[in-house]
C-alpha cells in the first residue's frame, strides 16, 4: 500500500525554538492528514489539507501540502511545553481507512 | 471524545488463550476502525467495519478477527495471542474526514 515517510524521528527543541516535521510520499497524495498525540493518550486530529501548494495555519502551527502532492510539512513557531507529543502525518482513503507516517515525537525543554 | 468507549483499558494475558477487545460509540457512526500502534511506529490498520456485518481487512489482519452485529459495538479478536501481538490498540470512528480515536487498550501478551 501507499506508504508515507516521516523525518526527523526525533527532535528535541528549547522552549522557544522552531520545530517543523517532514512527511513524504513516493506517489501522489490525494489528501494529508496530521495527527498530534500526547504521551500515554491517543492521536487527536489536527486539519486535513487536500489542495496543491496549500497552506493552513492554526495559531503557531502552519501546514503546507507540496505543489506535487507527494509531500507535506508542520511548522511550530515558538515551541511552548504544551507542544510535546508525537506528529503523526496520515493520507487518508474515502472509506476513511488510514495509513500513518511513523511520526516525529517532539520534547520541549524549558 | 466523541463518544468512543474501548475496554478494558488493559489487559494482560498469556500466549495462546483467546481476547476480546470492545469498542462502543454512542453516536450511531457508520465506519469504524482498529488500529495497532507499537514503540516508533504509526498506527496500522487491523480491520474495519462500514456498517452492521460488513468488514474488511486492514494491512495488519493475520491473527485478528472482527465483529460487528450492532452500529454501537465493534468487537476486535486474537483468536490465539502471541506476545508479537502486544501492542496499544486504538478504535477509531469516522465523522465526515475525521478521525476520532478511543483511549486506547493496552494489550500484554507474556
Amino acid at each position: 500500500g501507499q506508504q508515507v515517510m516521516q523525518i526527523p524521528q526525533y527532535q528535541h527543541v528549547q522552549e522557544g525554538e522552531d520545530f517543523t516535521t517532514y512527511c513524504n510520499s513516493s506517489t501522489t497524495l490525494s489528501n494529508i492528514q496530521w495527527y498530534k498525540q500526547r504521551p500515554g493518550g491517543h492521536p487527536v486530529f489536527l486539519i486535513q489539507l487536500v489542495k496543491s501548494g496549500e497552506v493552513k495555519k492554526q495559531k503557531r502551527l502552519t501546514f503546507q501540502f507540496g505543489e506535487a502532492k507527494k509531500n507535506s510539512s508542520l511548522h511550530i513557531t515558538a515551541t511552548q511545553t504544551t507542544d510535546v507529543g508525537t506528529y503523526f502525518c496520515a493520507q487518508s482513503t474515502n472509506a476513511g481507512k488510514s495509513t500513518f507516517g511513523d511520526g516525529t515525537t517532539l520534547t520541549v525543554k524549558p | 471524545d466523541a463518544g468512543i468507549t474501548q475496554s478494558p483499558r488493559h489487559k494482560v494475558t498469556e500466549t495462546g488463550t483467546p481476547v476480546t477487545l470492545r469498542c462502543h460509540q454512542t453516536e450511531n457512526h457508520r465506519y469504524m476502525y482498529w488500529y495497532r500502534q507499537d514503540p516508533g511506529h504509526g498506527l496500522r490498520l487491523i480491520h474495519y467495519s462500514y456498517g452492521v456485518k460488513d468488514t474488511d481487512k486492514g494491512e495488519v489482519s493475520d491473527g485478528y478477527s472482527v465483529s460487528r452485529s450492532k452500529t454501537e459495538d465493534f468487537l476486535l479478536t486474537l483468536e490465539s495471542a502471541t506476545s508479537s501481538q502486544t501492542s496499544v490498540y486504538f478504535c477509531a470512528i469516522r465523522v465526515g474526514y475525521e478521525a476520532f480515536f478511543g483511549q486506547g487498550t493496552r494489550l500484554t501478551v507474556v
